[in-house]
């Protein structure tokens, strides 16, 4: 059974920081990996779909990694903003095309 | 074009009841899946629809059922409503059921069970 671990659950950092959000998988038999964003009590936003036979993703200020064989993935963001205050939700897909979802990173990025 | 809509956004019932959940698929896709998402956690895949049939599902009793219609729009209908039905839940279509096929996830309908 396919299961998604993100850390840390929590992070806080101040304005202008670049971070990186870390998410790992235990079947590495996935076709791709997904970030999304999610703000308080609403749907999720899709930032970067990396597909299995890809290494990184980038878009703006968003990097993705995928190392598909230790079953890691990465979201580098750079510069970070208050905007960009929000749960970070990784998913991979495998199998029957069904997204598994890790608990998400609650990121605060303080002014 | 126009993205993926729920209805109704929140919802109260009380244990017992049973509810009925919308979901309009984005233009042109035909495939449909529901997730529960209980308040911090990681939404959770409930069963997926693909031109009109169930093609999938987790582990979600039968009370949890859903309905796809001609026009790729879906229900997801919950019997007999327990506390811990209470979550968001979240529509998400894609152009098709392949591997590499993006799921475009509506804004959810919040769904409090007392």
């Amino acid at each position: 059974k396919q299961e998604v671990t993100q850390i840390p659950a929590a992070l806080s950092v101040p304005e202008g920081e670049n971070l990186v959000l870390n998410c790992s998988f235990t079947d590495s038999a996935i076709y791709n990996l997904q970030w999304f964003r999610q703000d308080p009590g609403k749907g999720l936003t899709s930032l970067l779909l990396i597909q299995s036979s890809q290494r990184e993703q980038t878009s703006g200020r968003l990097n993705a990694s995928l190392d598909k064989s230790s079953g890691r993935s990465t979201l580098y963001i750079a510069a970070s903003q208050p905007g960009d205050s929000a749960t970070y939700l990784c998913a991979v897909k495998a199998g029957s095309y069904q997204l598994t979802f890790g608990k998400g990173t609650k990121l605060s990025v303080i002014p | 074009e126009t993205g993926v809509t729920q209805s109704p956004t929140h919802l109260i019932k009380t244990r017992g009841q049973q509810v009925t959940l919308r979901c309009s698929s984005q233009s042109g896709h035909n495939t449909v899946s529901w997730y529960q998402q209980a308040l911090g956690q990681g939404p959770q895949f409930i069963f997926q629809y693909y031109r009109e049939e169930e093609n999938g599902r987790g582990n979600f009793p039968p009370r949890f059922s859903g309905l796809q219609f001609p026009n790729y729009s879906s229900e997801l209908n919950v019997n007999a409503l327990e506390l811990d039905d209470s979550a968001l839940y979240l529509c998400a279509s894609s152009i098709g059921q392949g591997a590499s096929d993006t799921q475009y996830f509506g804004p959810g309908t919040r769904l409090t069970v007392l």
